[in-house]
């Protein structure tokens, strides 16, 4: 596999459900990102992963738990989300680099009900 | 402060036509602007980018217009083509190594290029 994968595709939970969105990129890259995009807003930064360790959170609720085990996979821990969750995530990776290209999986389109 | 303005929401262009899509910011900070190129059901890939030392860039069909002055940065799609059809983002973002990929994008553009 090449770029950047995210599982599931599609989600629908409950409030009270708890899920997870992995991510993987096998591009060797060293920064991996959560974006999230709802309809007619821009995309929204929400968290940072410099060589695993988190350097950004853009003041996301604490019901969005993000984990990063190693340079490859990034995780979006779900639990007890509101309906204004549902949005598409997406998550990126980059080298880190001058240009700092972001290299964007096809999102998870997450419903909650 | 950290907004991108971007316009307009939507654009329809005929075949061959040529495409403008504007932003603006106010940070004084952000020292890099990418576009990048959203189609249905896929993630956003970057088509084209600029620094404030260069007034225009150029690949192929695409151009990005830089005024520092004015803080404002324009993308030009010439000869815009059906396949084209997509929603285009500019974005900003601070000069340094770690920040590049923390962008603060504009609300997207939606262009449809008719045949």
């Amino acid at each position: 596999e090449t770029g950047v994968t995210q599982t599931p595709r599609h989600l629908v939970m409950g409030m009270t459900n708890k899920k997870s969105l992995k991510c993987e990129q096998h591009l060797g890259h060293n920064a991996m990102y959560w974006y999230k995009q709802s309809a007619k807003k821009p995309l929204e930064l929400m968290f940072v992963y410099n060589f695993k360790e988190q350097t950004e959170n853009n003041s996301v609720p604490s019901r969005f738990s993000p984990e990063c085990p190693n340079s490859s996979h990034l995780f979006l821990h779900l639990h007890t989300l509101q309906p204004e969750d549902s949005a598409l995530y997406l998550c990126a990776s980059s080298p880190l680099t001058v240009t700092g290209e972001l290299f964007f999986g096809e999102g998870s389109r997450l419903t909650v009900l | 402060q950290q907004q991108v303005k971007q316009s307009p929401q939507s654009l329809i262009v005929q075949k061959g036509g040529i495409s403008i899509i504007n932003c603006a910011y106010e940070n004084t900070a952000f020292d890099y602007f990418p576009w990048y190129q959203q189609f249905p059901g896929k993630g956003p890939a970057l088509l084209i980018a600029i620094r404030p030392d260069v007034s225009e860039k150029k690949e192929g069909r695409f151009t990005i217009s830089f005024n520092k002055s004015a803080k404002q940065f324009s993308l030009h799609i010439m000869d815009s083509q059906p396949g084209d059809s997509a929603t285009y983002f500019c974005a900003a973002t601070p000069a340094g190594g770690t920040s590049y990929g923390k962008l603060t994008f504009g609300q997207g553009t939606i262009l449809t290029v008719h045949p």
